[in-house]
C-alpha cells in the first residue's frame, strides 16, 4: 500500500531553522517526483517546492524561494524539506505528495498524500 | 503567474442533488493541466480529477470534470453525504497553483 508518512515538525522561533522529513513506502521512490505542499491554519492549499525523481531538478514557490531547500536520499525512500528563516507566516501543516512525473522538467499534479506535519513559528 | 479563481465559496445542497464547482483560471491553462481534490477535516487531500476530465483510480463515476481554456466544472451528479467537504483545484500548466476551495456543505 503507497505511503507517505512526514515528520519533523513543531514550534520553531522566528528566524530559525527545521527540517521536515517525508518517509515513502509502497512504491518505487526513486521513479517519482516529490512535492511539499502546506496548509495555513482554515486555510487553502498552498504549493511550495518540488523534485525530479532524481533529485536533479528542483522549483520553489516565491514565497519560500531562497529559504527552503528541498533535497531526496532514494536510498533511503525520503524526502527532505529545510526551512531556514522562518516566519510566522510559514506557520501551517506541511504534506508531501507524489507527482506522477518520470520526467525531469515535466511535473503534474499529486496522487498520493501524506497526513502532514505541523509547523508553528511563534515566539 | 495563473490564478485560479473557485466558485461560489460555499455551496449548500441535499443528498442526491447534483452539484456544480467552478474553476476559472486568469489565463488560458496550457494542454487543460487541471486538477482537483477533495478534503475532509483533519484528512490529506485526495485526487479526484487530472487533466481536466481524467477521473483518478477508485474514483466513483458520479465525479466527473470538464472545460478547457480558463473555466473548468467540477459535476458531482448526486451527491453521496460522504461528499460533502472543501474541494480544490490545481493547475499544472506553468508552475503550480491551486484555488481557494469550494466548501460543499449539507443543507
Amino acid at each position: 500500500q503507497v505511503h507517505l508518512v512526514e515528520s519533523g515538525g513543531g514550534v520553531v522561533q522566528p528566524g530559525r531553522s527545521l527540517r521536515l522529513s517525508c518517509a515513502a513506502s509502497g512504491f518505487p521512490f526513486s521513479s517519482y517526483a516529490m512535492h511539499w505542499v502546506r496548509q495555513a491554519p482554515g486555510k487553502g492549499l498552498e504549493w511550495v517546492s518540488i523534485i525530479s525523481y532524481d533529485g536533479t531538478s528542483k522549483y520553489y514557490a516565491d514565497s519560500v524561494k531562497g529559504r527552503f531547500t528541498i533535497s531526496r536520499d532514494n536510498s533511503k525512500n525520503a524526502l527532505y524539506l529545510e526551512m531556514n528563516s522562518l516566519t510566522p507566516e510559514d506557520t501551517a501543516v506541511y504534506s508531501c505528495a507524489r507527482d506522477p512525473s518520470t520526467s525531469h522538467n515535466y511535473f503534474y499534479y499529486m496522487d498520493v498524500w501524506g497526513k502532514g506535519t505541523t509547523v508553528t513559528v511563534s515566539s | 503567474e495563473i490564478v485560479l479563481t473557485q466558485s461560489p465559496g460555499t455551496l449548500s445542497l441535499s443528498p442526491g442533488e447534483r452539484a456544480t464547482l467552478s474553476c476559472r483560471a486568469s489565463q488560458s491553462v496550457s494542454n487543460n493541466y487541471l486538477a482537483w481534490y477533495q478534503q475532509k477535516p483533519g484528512q490529506a487531500p485526495r485526487l479526484l480529477i487530472y487533466g481536466a476530465s481524467g477521473r483518478a483510480t477508485g474514483i466513483p463515476d458520479r465525479f466527473s470534470g470538464s472545460g478547457s481554456g480558463t473555466d473548468f466544472t467540477l459535476t458531482i451528479s448526486r451527491l453521496e453525504p460522504e461528499d460533502f467537504a472543501v474541494y480544490y483545484c490545481q493547475q499544472y500548466g506553468s508552475s503550480r497553483a491551486f484555488g481557494q476551495g469550494t466548501r460543499l456543505e449539507i443543507k
